[in-house]
């Protein structure tokens, strides 16, 4: 079954650095999101990605973030200049509009703890 | 911005029962999903909702798009104690658009 990998599973970083997130989505996706969930709230939308732009971006993703999809399998979030409400886990996914089955997929996250 | 609505916020559940779930937009979305979250991990599709009045099964689960586009429910029969965690409903606009996810339904086994 098809995936979407992250890595690292966890970061820790100190306030004002800069960090960068890393996905692989699924080999034919061709949409691309990061999204946040802070300790015991809900998910929330950070950005999409679709024919190498960003197609939406909430007023969460601030000029400090940026994405990127260098090659033609990863995707990136960087953080700038990490603050402590930073803190989350975040939450890489993909879709296509012919993989309706999948619908969008996520993956495992990646924790990111800002100290 | 858009809201989802979802309840209950939390339940409690004995194994064997039937454990139901819901909800509600004020604006209309043309995709529902339904997630199920475990501690640390992402969220993991169980259901995807296409069409409204849509009703799709899952095994054990049931989720329907409602006929207004402005809600769905989802039904779990006969819970196991797997089905302990925690389940978001999501909506999109469109194919390929972002999702808004609801708050969550925590699910509990029954001390």
């Amino acid at each position: 079954e098809p995936e979407v990998t992250q890595t690292p599973s966890h970061q820790v970083t100190q306030m004002g650095q800069e960090v960068i997130l890393r996905c692989v989505p699924i080999s034919n996706h061709l949409y691309f999101y990061w999204y946040r969930q802070i300790l015991g709230q809900k998910v929330e939308f950070l950005v999409s990605f679709y024919n190498n732009e960003i197609s939406e971006k909430s007023e969460i993703f601030d000029d400090q973030f940026s994405v990127e999809r260098p090659d033609g399998s990863n995707f990136t979030l960087k953080i700038r200049s990490t603050k402590l409400e930073d803190s989350a886990m975040y939450f890489c996914a993909s879709s296509s509009i012919r993989d309706t089955e999948r619908g969008y997929t996520f993956g495992s996250g990646t924790r990111l703890t800002v100290v | 911005g858009q809201q989802l609505n979802q309840s209950p916020q939390s339940m409690f559940i004995q194994e064997g029962e039937d454990v139901s779930m819901n909800c509600t937009s004020s604006s209309i979305f043309n995709t529902w999903l339904w997630y199920k979250q475990d501690p640390g991990e992402g969220p993991v599709l169980l259901i995807a909702l296409y069409k409204a009045g849509e009703l799709t099964s899952n095994g054990r689960l049931t989720a329907q798009f409602g006929i207004t586009r402005k809600d769905s429910f989802l039904n779990i029969s006969a819970s196991i104690p797997s089905d302990v965690g925690i389940y978001f409903c999501a909506g999109s606009k469109a194919a390929g658009n972002k999702l808004t996810f609801g708050g969550g339904t925590r699910v509990l086994v029954k001390p």
